[in-house]
């Protein structure tokens, strides 16, 4: 079946630190692939998205490239800032129609410190 | 605006009680799904709904029941028969099944709470 895994938590990184966040994934076919992130007592947001191999996913400075044959969608980040403290969540969604429902991935979360 | 409401945000429930957490959306979309999310554990699928007067169970569907009357409402009933209803509940819907499914994101409401006392 469909499974991600994603680098385990917390982290904890400085102000303005490089972030990388891990995140691989199992399925059959051609999945879609997602980051969400989600800010304490809320639900989840889309954070960005890669349809096909090869894509990159950018939004608000993050950015993740979807890469077929190590079969990863690592999130990075160039310089963080304490608003980024949040979890992120990787998920995958398989393009099958009729069945429509994504996996997601534990969450990490991830805390900055000023 | 369009968005999904999610009510209520807390509750708290004594156990043996049957609790019906409310999600509706304005989005016109037409999946919705209840996720569950406990500490550590990510976010589990309990039922889903492609259509109206339709519905699958998910991963963990036992002590769950849904229903899908209208295609804005997909209301989450946790029965006393679920044996670990503290969680933190999220409803989220899908557009577009029907057609290119490829570039469609789940949308999520802010939530809801559940307390077992």
């Amino acid at each position: 079946g469909n499974s991600v895994t994603q680098m385990e938590g917390p982290v904890t990184l400085s102000e303005e630190a490089f972030l990388t966040i891990n995140c691989t994934y199992t399925a059959t076919g051609y999945p879609s692939l997602f980051w969400y992130v989600q800010y304490p007592g809320e639900g989840l947001q889309l954070l960005l998205k890669a349809t096909k191999a090869d894509d990159k996913g950018s939004n608000k400075g993050f950015e993740a490239t979807y890469r077929k044959e190590t079969t990863s969608f690592h999130l990075e980040k160039g310089s963080v800032q304490v608003s980024d403290s949040a979890v992120y969540f990787c998920a995958l969604r398989r393009i099958n129609f009729g069945n429509e429902k994504l996996t997601f991935g534990t969450g990490t979360r991830l805390t900055i410190i000023p | 605006d369009g968005g999904i409401t999610q009510s209520p945000k807390y509750l708290f429930r004594k156990e043996g009680q049957n609790v019906t957490l409310s999600c509706e959306q304005n989005l016109n979309h037409d999946a919705m799904y209840w996720y569950r999310q406990d500490p550590g554990q990510g976010l589990r699928l309990i039922y889903y709904s492609q259509i109206v007067n339709d519905f699958q169970k998910g991963d963990i569907a036992e002590g769950y029941s849904v229903s899908r009357e209208k295609k804005e409402s997909f209301p989450l009933t946790v029965t006393s028969a679920q044996k670990n209803p503290t969680a933190f509940y999220l409803c989220a819907t899908l557009s577009g099944v029907q057609g290119n499914s490829g570039a469609n994101v789940l949308t999520f409401g802010a939530g809801s709470r559940l307390t077992v006392l």
